[in-house]
Protein backbone atom coordinates (compact mmCIF):
# COMPACT_ATOMS: atom_id res chain seq x y z
CA UNK A 1 0.00 0.00 0.00
CA UNK A 2 1.53 3.52 -0.86
CA UNK A 3 2.89 5.69 2.14
CA UNK A 4 1.00 8.58 1.38
CA UNK A 5 -2.83 8.95 -0.72
CA UNK A 6 -4.74 11.45 -2.10
CA UNK A 7 -7.81 11.35 -3.28
CA UNK A 8 -9.54 11.87 -5.55
CA UNK A 9 -7.39 11.35 -8.13
CA UNK A 10 -8.98 13.78 -10.60
CA UNK A 11 -12.02 16.18 -10.46
CA UNK A 12 -13.50 18.42 -12.61
CA UNK A 13 -15.57 21.03 -11.13
CA UNK A 14 -17.10 24.34 -11.90
CA UNK A 15 -16.32 28.08 -10.78
CA UNK A 16 -17.61 28.86 -7.25
CA UNK A 17 -18.12 25.88 -6.11
CA UNK A 18 -16.22 24.23 -2.91
CA UNK A 19 -13.83 21.42 -3.64
CA UNK A 20 -11.64 19.49 -0.83
CA UNK A 21 -8.76 17.20 -1.84
CA UNK A 22 -7.20 14.71 0.91
CA UNK A 23 -4.66 13.14 1.93
CA UNK A 24 -3.45 10.87 4.73
CA UNK A 25 -0.24 9.25 5.12
CA UNK A 26 1.48 5.73 7.10
CA UNK A 27 4.75 7.28 7.68
CA UNK A 28 4.30 8.96 10.92
CA UNK A 29 5.55 12.10 9.91
CA UNK A 30 4.90 14.95 11.65
CA UNK A 31 5.47 17.64 8.59
CA UNK A 32 3.09 17.73 5.93
CA UNK A 33 2.46 19.93 2.79
CA UNK A 34 0.57 20.84 0.01
CA UNK A 35 2.12 21.47 -3.45
CA UNK A 36 0.31 22.75 -6.50
CA UNK A 37 2.29 21.56 -10.20
CA UNK A 38 1.94 24.11 -13.34
CA UNK A 39 3.60 23.27 -16.86
CA UNK A 40 6.80 25.14 -16.69
CA UNK A 41 6.55 26.27 -12.89
CA UNK A 42 7.85 23.68 -11.27
CA UNK A 43 6.42 22.98 -8.07
CA UNK A 44 4.74 25.76 -5.56
CA UNK A 45 4.25 25.52 -1.67
CA UNK A 46 0.43 26.28 -0.85
CA UNK A 47 0.27 25.08 3.22
CA UNK A 48 2.52 23.10 5.45
CA UNK A 49 2.09 21.90 8.74
CA UNK A 50 4.08 20.97 11.32
CA UNK A 51 1.76 18.99 13.45
CA UNK A 52 -2.10 19.15 14.48
CA UNK A 53 -1.82 22.63 15.79
CA UNK A 54 0.89 24.16 13.43
CA UNK A 55 -0.24 25.41 10.24
CA UNK A 56 1.48 27.89 8.05
CA UNK A 57 0.81 29.52 4.64
CA UNK A 58 3.34 28.83 1.90
CA UNK A 59 4.16 30.78 -1.41
CA UNK A 60 0.79 30.64 -2.93
CA UNK A 61 -1.96 30.44 0.00
CA UNK A 62 -4.97 32.93 -1.37
CA UNK A 63 -7.64 30.98 -2.51
CA UNK A 64 -7.03 27.95 -0.39
CA UNK A 65 -7.48 26.64 2.91
CA UNK A 66 -6.02 23.88 4.93
CA UNK A 67 -7.17 21.13 7.69
CA UNK A 68 -4.99 19.10 9.59
CA UNK A 69 -7.35 16.74 11.09
CA UNK A 70 -4.91 14.43 12.30
CA UNK A 71 -1.36 13.77 12.48
CA UNK A 72 -2.04 11.31 9.17
CA UNK A 73 -4.38 13.70 7.42
CA UNK A 74 -4.21 16.86 5.94
CA UNK A 75 -6.83 18.70 3.20
CA UNK A 76 -6.67 21.49 1.13
CA UNK A 77 -9.84 23.55 0.45
CA UNK A 78 -10.84 25.88 -2.22
CA UNK A 79 -13.95 27.50 -0.70
CA UNK A 80 -14.66 29.00 -4.55
CA UNK A 81 -13.22 27.59 -7.14
CA UNK A 82 -11.85 29.62 -10.39
CA UNK A 83 -10.04 28.29 -13.23
CA UNK A 84 -6.36 29.69 -12.67
CA UNK A 85 -7.03 26.63 -9.95
CA UNK A 86 -6.72 24.30 -12.69
CA UNK A 87 -3.46 22.94 -11.80
CA UNK A 88 -2.10 19.19 -10.40
CA UNK A 89 -1.83 19.01 -6.53
CA UNK A 90 0.45 16.89 -4.41
CA UNK A 91 0.57 16.56 -0.70
CA UNK A 92 4.48 15.63 0.41
CA UNK A 93 5.45 14.43 4.37
CA UNK A 94 8.80 14.64 5.59
CA UNK A 95 10.18 13.48 9.01
CA UNK A 96 10.82 16.37 11.73
CA UNK A 97 13.80 15.15 13.00
CA UNK A 98 16.18 17.57 13.46
CA UNK A 99 19.55 17.84 11.48
CA UNK A 100 19.70 18.34 8.08
CA UNK A 101 16.35 18.95 5.89
CA UNK A 102 15.24 15.98 4.98
CA UNK A 103 13.66 14.66 1.89
CA UNK A 104 10.03 14.85 1.52
CA UNK A 105 7.29 12.16 -0.32
CA UNK A 106 4.78 12.35 -2.34
CA UNK A 107 1.27 11.27 -3.02
CA UNK A 108 0.18 10.60 -6.51
CA UNK A 109 -1.12 13.77 -6.99
CA UNK A 110 -4.49 15.43 -7.42
CA UNK A 111 -5.41 16.38 -11.10
CA UNK A 112 -8.14 19.39 -10.67
CA UNK A 113 -9.88 20.91 -13.67
CA UNK A 114 -11.97 23.98 -12.67
CA UNK A 115 -13.89 25.05 -15.81
CA UNK B 1 15.95 33.93 -0.81
CA UNK B 2 16.90 30.25 -1.90
CA UNK B 3 16.03 29.14 -5.58
CA UNK B 4 16.68 26.93 -8.12
CA UNK B 5 17.75 27.27 -12.02
CA UNK B 6 17.76 24.15 -14.33
CA UNK B 7 18.21 23.99 -17.74
CA UNK B 8 15.34 24.49 -19.92
CA UNK B 9 13.88 21.22 -21.34
CA UNK B 10 12.64 19.13 -23.57
CA UNK B 11 15.87 17.14 -23.54
CA UNK B 12 15.77 14.44 -26.27
CA UNK B 13 18.12 12.07 -26.51
CA UNK B 14 19.13 8.84 -28.13
CA UNK B 15 19.33 5.14 -25.80
CA UNK B 16 22.64 4.76 -24.29
CA UNK B 17 23.34 9.06 -24.47
CA UNK B 18 25.52 10.87 -21.86
CA UNK B 19 23.27 12.58 -19.61
CA UNK B 20 23.79 15.92 -17.73
CA UNK B 21 21.23 18.03 -16.67
CA UNK B 22 22.55 21.15 -15.48
CA UNK B 23 21.32 22.59 -12.07
CA UNK B 24 22.92 25.61 -9.78
CA UNK B 25 21.04 27.35 -6.69
CA UNK B 26 21.19 30.42 -4.88
CA UNK B 27 20.85 29.90 -0.88
CA UNK B 28 22.13 31.96 2.81
CA UNK B 29 23.31 28.97 4.11
CA UNK B 30 24.35 25.39 3.65
CA UNK B 31 21.11 23.78 2.32
CA UNK B 32 20.55 19.61 1.49
CA UNK B 33 20.01 18.94 -2.31
CA UNK B 34 18.03 16.20 -3.89
CA UNK B 35 16.71 15.33 -7.35
CA UNK B 36 13.20 14.41 -8.24
CA UNK B 37 12.07 12.11 -10.83
CA UNK B 38 8.41 12.46 -11.86
CA UNK B 39 7.47 9.48 -14.17
CA UNK B 40 4.06 10.07 -16.33
CA UNK B 41 0.87 10.31 -14.39
CA UNK B 42 2.66 9.66 -11.06
CA UNK B 43 3.95 11.97 -8.40
CA UNK B 44 7.65 13.23 -7.36
CA UNK B 45 10.20 10.05 -6.08
CA UNK B 46 13.21 10.76 -4.74
CA UNK B 47 16.08 9.80 -7.19
CA UNK B 48 19.25 10.84 -4.74
CA UNK B 49 19.88 13.22 -2.29
CA UNK B 50 23.73 14.85 -0.79
CA UNK B 51 23.46 16.78 2.71
CA UNK B 52 26.90 18.56 2.59
CA UNK B 53 29.94 20.12 0.72
CA UNK B 54 31.77 17.07 -2.12
CA UNK B 55 28.87 14.78 -1.16
CA UNK B 56 28.08 12.64 -4.26
CA UNK B 57 24.73 11.01 -4.37
CA UNK B 58 23.67 7.95 -6.53
CA UNK B 59 21.19 5.92 -7.55
CA UNK B 60 20.33 3.95 -10.50
CA UNK B 61 23.08 4.84 -12.34
CA UNK B 62 22.15 8.48 -11.24
CA UNK B 63 25.27 10.51 -10.07
CA UNK B 64 25.49 14.02 -8.63
CA UNK B 65 27.88 16.09 -6.79
CA UNK B 66 27.66 19.00 -4.60
CA UNK B 67 29.57 21.82 -5.58
CA UNK B 68 29.76 24.67 -3.10
CA UNK B 69 32.24 26.59 -4.82
CA UNK B 70 30.40 26.77 -8.08
CA UNK B 71 26.79 26.08 -6.37
CA UNK B 72 25.77 23.15 -8.28
CA UNK B 73 24.36 19.90 -8.44
CA UNK B 74 24.30 18.47 -12.22
CA UNK B 75 22.44 14.85 -12.67
CA UNK B 76 24.45 12.98 -14.70
CA UNK B 77 23.91 9.21 -16.16
CA UNK B 78 26.28 8.10 -18.42
CA UNK B 79 23.81 5.97 -20.25
CA UNK B 80 20.25 6.51 -20.16
CA UNK B 81 17.30 4.14 -21.32
CA UNK B 82 14.08 4.46 -23.05
CA UNK B 83 12.76 4.13 -19.37
CA UNK B 84 14.40 7.39 -17.97
CA UNK B 85 11.87 9.20 -19.71
CA UNK B 86 10.30 11.60 -17.06
CA UNK B 87 10.56 15.21 -15.80
CA UNK B 88 13.41 15.55 -13.53
CA UNK B 89 13.17 18.25 -10.99
CA UNK B 90 16.03 20.13 -8.71
CA UNK B 91 15.19 21.44 -4.86
CA UNK B 92 16.98 22.29 -2.28
CA UNK B 93 16.28 22.69 1.22
CA UNK B 94 18.05 25.13 3.95
CA UNK B 95 18.55 22.91 6.93
CA UNK B 96 16.89 25.25 9.65
CA UNK B 97 13.99 25.81 6.77
CA UNK B 98 10.67 24.16 6.77
CA UNK B 99 9.96 23.19 2.76
CA UNK B 100 12.10 22.26 -0.40
CA UNK B 101 12.54 25.01 -2.98
CA UNK B 102 11.77 23.30 -6.12
CA UNK B 103 13.19 24.13 -9.86
CA UNK B 104 11.13 24.14 -12.42
CA UNK B 105 11.59 20.74 -13.99
CA UNK B 106 13.65 19.28 -17.16
CA UNK B 107 11.38 16.92 -19.40
CA UNK B 108 13.63 14.01 -20.28
CA UNK B 109 12.66 11.90 -23.56
CA UNK B 110 15.25 8.83 -24.86
CA UNK B 111 14.13 7.36 -27.90
CA UNK B 112 15.41 3.91 -28.82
Amino acid sequence: DADVTQTPRNRITKTGKRIMLECSQTKGHDRMYWYRQDPGLGLRLIYYSFDVKDINKGEISDGYSVSRQAQAKFSLSLESAIPNQTALYFCATSDARTGFMREQFFGPGTRLTVL
Amino acid sequence: GNSVTQMEGPVTLSEEAFLTINCTYTATGYPSLFWYVQYPGEGLQLLLKATKADDKGSNKGFEATYRKETTSFHLEKGSVQVSDSAVYFCALGENSGYALNFGKGTSLLVTP
